[in-house]
């Protein structure tokens, strides 16, 4: 079912474009962060992460950006697939505590 | 992540009755937590365990509480549900410090 999805902003890109999805985190003291991806009836997968020492880290067909001066972290998928339509956030974590604050989400969708 | 499996994947069930919730999981992981998802809300954390012996209430712990009966296994029980408390649980996992948590695929939890 979809009832997690409700009511998110929604990136829609066609197929092959490159996709760009913002989050604005909370805390300054947080020092490691994460992007997953919710497809519908599953639970969050993680993509990628970065550690606050760094500005970029790539993988696969994404990157991750991260800017501290402004809170600010971006995901970036090339060449966007129809298997990449689903839910994103971000979640962000103080190393050394329990706590994980999560993002509410982007929905993708692919313009085919 | 089909490393975290929980159990039932779908639930409904009646104002009053008492529900657990099971997750098991095989990643060797020695941090578990238990989150509800509610649809325009991010990830809200229940409850955690870092070991077997160490259990903690999260930021909505009310209404809820868990076992850690092994490494392996971490149960969530509703002692006597309620209809706000429908919504979708996640059981996660995690390594050490700079590591993402891993996701079951979620229980969808409905009280009438």
């Amino acid at each position: 079912g979809e009832s997690v999805g409700l009511h998110l902003p929604t990136l829609s890109v066609q197929e092959g474009d490159n996709s760009i999805i913002n989050c604005a985190y909370s805390n300054s003291a947080s020092d490691y962060f994460i992007w997953y991806k919710q497809e519908s009836g599953k639970g969050p997968q993680f993509i990628i992460d970065i550690r606050s020492n760094m500005d970029k880290r790539q993988g696969q067909r994404v990157t991750v950006l991260l800017n501290k001066t402004v809170k600010h972290l971006s995901l970036q998928i090339a060449a966007t697939q129809p298997g990449d339509s689903a839910v994103y956030f971000c979640a962000e974590n103080i190393i050394g505590t329990y706590k994980y604050i999560f993002g509410t989400g982007t929905r993708l969708k692919v313009l085919a | 992540d089909a490393d975290v499996t929980q159990t039932p994947r779908n639930r409904i069930t009646k104002t009053g009755k008492r529900i657990m919730l099971e997750c098991s999981q095989t990643k060797g992981h020695d941090r578990m937590y238990w989150y509800r998802q509610d649809p325009g809300l991010g990830l809200r954390l229940i409850y955690y365990s870092f070991d077997v012996k160490d259990i903690n209430k999260g930021e909505i712990s009310d209404g809820y509480s868990v076992s850690r009966q092994a490494q392996a296994k971490f149960s969530l029980s509703l002692e006597s549900a309620i209809p706000n408390q429908t919504a979708l649980y996640f059981c996660a996992t995690s390594d050490t410090d700079y590591q993402p948590q891993h996701f079951g695929d979620g229980t969808r939890l409905s009280i009438l």
